[in-house]
């Protein structure tokens, strides 16, 4: 069972690149979400998706911007990478809320930007 | 800002211990609270899954325990052993809105 699939794994940036993770999961999940993680923090959300179609800003949105491709897939698109965007991203997803809410996430994609 | 605040941030124990990690949080209308085991360089494995109708749930050695009136959480975990060795994160889901706050995770140590 695959789950939930990142990629890349590992990604190097120079400032002012553009870049897109991607993620696809075969649970048949509703919702799927995008996290970044940092030292000593706990994980924050940068955009989800509570269904097919629809995407909704987090708690860190702020140069990142999403794309429900599908109900499988939900890309994250750095734009203009900045050194501040250096993080570990985790993609994740759910059924719906209303049903359990129990997260799935991914391995995770390391990028450091330059 | 609801807050999620695990104390204590690194916790190493001998084998064999019991121990119980701590999760406090201010949301009030959680829908659910989850723990998440992260090993190193890895994503995170959910152990362990509370609706806020439950006060507890139990998966093998690990038991977890839901408090709203006072904003707790725990996790136990019996009979520690060296793989048990991790960052253990909770997380909640409030009604409020479709995200989970997660805490910064204390990270466990168990020592042969």
């Amino acid at each position: 069972n695959a789950g939930v699939t990142q990629t890349p794994k590992f990604q190097v940036l120079k400032t002012g690149q553009s870049m897109t993770l991607q993620c696809a999961q075969d649970m048949n999940h509703n919702s799927m979400y995008w996290y970044r993680q940092d030292p000593g923090m706990g994980l924050r959300l940068i955009y989800y998706s509570a269904s097919e179609g629809t995407t909704d800003k987090g708690e860190v949105p702020n140069g990142y911007n999403v794309s429900r491709l599908n109900k499988r897939e939900f890309s994250l698109r750095l734009e203009s990478a900045a050194p501040s965007q250096t993080s570990v991203y985790f993609c994740a997803s759910s059924e719906e809320a209303g049903v359990t809410g129990e997260l799935f996430f991914g391995e995770g994609s390391r990028l450091t930007v330059l | 800002k609801q807050e999620v605040t695990q104390i204590p941030a690194a916790l190493s124990v001998p084998e064999g211990e019991n121990l119980v990690l701590n999760c406090s949080f201010t949301d009030s209308a959680i829908y659910n609270l989850q723990w998440f085991r992260q090993d190193p360089g890895k994503g995170l494995t959910s152990l362990l899954l509370i609706q806020s109708s439950q006060r507890e749930q139990t998966s093998g050695r690990l038991n977890a325990s839901l408090d709203k009136s006072s904003g707790r959480s725990t996790l136990y975990i019996a009979a520690s052993q060296p793989g048990d060795s991790a960052t253990y994160l909770c997380a909640h889901k409030s009604y409020n809105n479709n995200d989970m706050r997660f805490g910064a995770g204390t990270r466990l140590t168990v020592k042969p």
